[in-house]
């Protein structure tokens, strides 16, 4: 499996800045994966990005609140724009295994705190 | 679309007893993955087994065991002999075939008792 570091860990912002996350794997993948995770719940995917082409959305998320880079096929990074308290929960990335897309490793997520 | 159901919210066991945890997986899919993913307080996500629609032979691992029965649309875990370390909680999750997009279940949190 792939070795993905998320920057930064753990934040805790103000009401109406961004933060952009990143994602570094260690080796090259096609497909990554945003998730979010409200406090005690489900993993929810935001969107998928793939190297080289636009991510795609999943309904309830939209690129102007989570926009998205994917620049190589090593890394990717998400923002969390114009945040509200409601954007407070775990964000994570994962990628799909060389040569068995269907699973997916995960980073160890970003914690976000917004006052 | 899926849908998958963890009816367990907490379960509580001391040491060494053995745990399952239950899995009810909807689809309309004919073919599809069934994964569970275990996530200590650290807040990583840890791959632990991935299943297709068309293996229904269970799988054991160490301690840890999975039962498949499509006829339930059940795909439950087993942990053996629960230790300390276990404690985390378990997402079940499935996709179709050819499909990149995990659908989780609520998730399950296991606190084992020393």
């Amino acid at each position: 499996s792939a070795v993905i570091s998320q920057k930064p860990s753990r934040d805790i912002c103000q009401r109406g800045t961004s933060l952009t996350i990143q994602c570094q794997v260690d080796s090259q993948v096609t497909m990554m994966f945003w998730y979010r995770q409200q406090p005690g719940q489900s993993l929810t995917l935001i969107a998928t990005a793939n190297q080289g082409s636009e991510a795609t959305y999943e309904s309830g998320f939209v690129i102007d609140k989570f926009p998205i880079s994917r620049p190589n096929l090593t890394f990717s990074t998400l923002t969390v724009s114009n945040m509200s308290p409601e954007d407070s929960s775990i964000y994570l990335c994962s990628v799909g295994s060389q040569g068995n897309q269907n699973i997916q490793y995960f980073g160890a997520g970003t914690r976000l705190s917004v006052l | 679309a899926q849908k998958v159901t963890q009816a367990q919210t907490e379960i509580s066991v001391v040491e060494k007893e053995d745990v399952t945890l239950d899995c009810v997986y909807e689809t309309r899919d004919t073919t599809y993955y069934l994964f569970w993913y275990k996530q200590p307080p650290s807040g990583e996500l840890v791959f632990l087994i991935r299943r297709n629609s068309f293996d229904e032979q269970n799988e054991i691992s160490g301690r840890y065991s999975w039962n498949f029965q499509k006829s339930t649309s059940s795909f439950n875990f087993t942990i053996t002999a629960s230790q300390v370390v276990d404690s985390a909680v378990y997402f079940c999750g499935g996709s179709g075939a050819g499909s990149y997009q995990l659908t989780f279940g609520k998730g399950t949190k296991l606190s084992v008792i020393p």
